[in-house]
């Protein structure tokens, strides 16, 4: 069966910092990968979405990065961290092909300080 | 362009029926309808892949007009475990694969 890893589950972390989140899928192989963010009492706001290694879609400017140096992790990634970064952190993946249900990882917490 | 919700928000009273509405202002391929509860990761309810396509799983079905762009997410005889908020995702026919989420409808159910 397929499972889906993100971690950590909760994060804190001060103005400036660098940020690495990571998730990845077992069980299944060249997976559509997501980052989603929930800001508090916000809708999901899609990020990054990517199709196969080295393909990113990036949707919103912003001065967060997404890589996807394997075919089952993706890598949400900020060199200088913002008050405004903070929020609930989503991974999700869904199979290879359109029109098929999407898996969320169980997110990370980031609050920036 | 997200698709748009509404309600935003909605309280009921157990045994009572809601509908959530989800549309969009793009040709869509396909409309995903979850739930989260608080603190958690969405659960996916059902995908609707054709237009005029209806669903259900237990008392909770929906439909979607393909030709209107939208789709509707009943809700009858709603039971406590009901709470929580429903997104609808869609992937437009020009972005397949890529599935985008409205903000959300925050439903209540009340003893």
């Amino acid at each position: 069966s397929q499972t889906i890893h993100q971690w950590p589950a909760t994060l804190v972390q001060p103005v400036g910092s660098p940020l690495s989140l990571e998730c990845t899928v077992e069980g299944t192989s060249n997976p559509n990968l997501y980052w989603y963010r929930q800001a508090a009492g916000r809708g999901l706001q899609l990020l990054f979405y990517s199709v196969g290694i080295g393909q990113i879609s990036s949707e919103v400017p912003q001065n967060l990065s997404a890589s996807r140096p394997q075919d089952r992790q993706f890598i949400l990634s900020s060199k200088k961290l913002l008050l405004s970064d903070s929020g609930f952190y989503l991974c999700a993946w869904s199979p290879g092909q359109k029109n098929t249900e999407a898996f969320f990882g169980q997110g990370t917490r980031l609050t920036v300080v | 362009q997200q698709p748009v919700q509404s309600p935003q928000a909605v309280i009921l009273r157990e045994g009572e029926d809601a509908v959530i509405n989800c549309s969009s202002s793009k040709a869509l391929y396909s409309v995903h309808w979850y739930r989260q509860k608080h603190g958690e990761a969405p659960v996916f309810l059902m995908i609707l892949l054709k237009g005029g396509e209806q669903k259900g799983h237990e008392k909770i079905s929906a439909s979607f007009n393909e030709k209107k762009q939208q789709s509707s997410l009943y809700l009858t005889a709603s039971q406590l475990s009901y709470s929580g908020t429903y997104f609808c995702g869609t992937e437009s026919i020009q972005g397949a694969q890529k599935l985008v989420f409205g903000q959300g409808t925050r439903l209540t159910i009340n003893p």
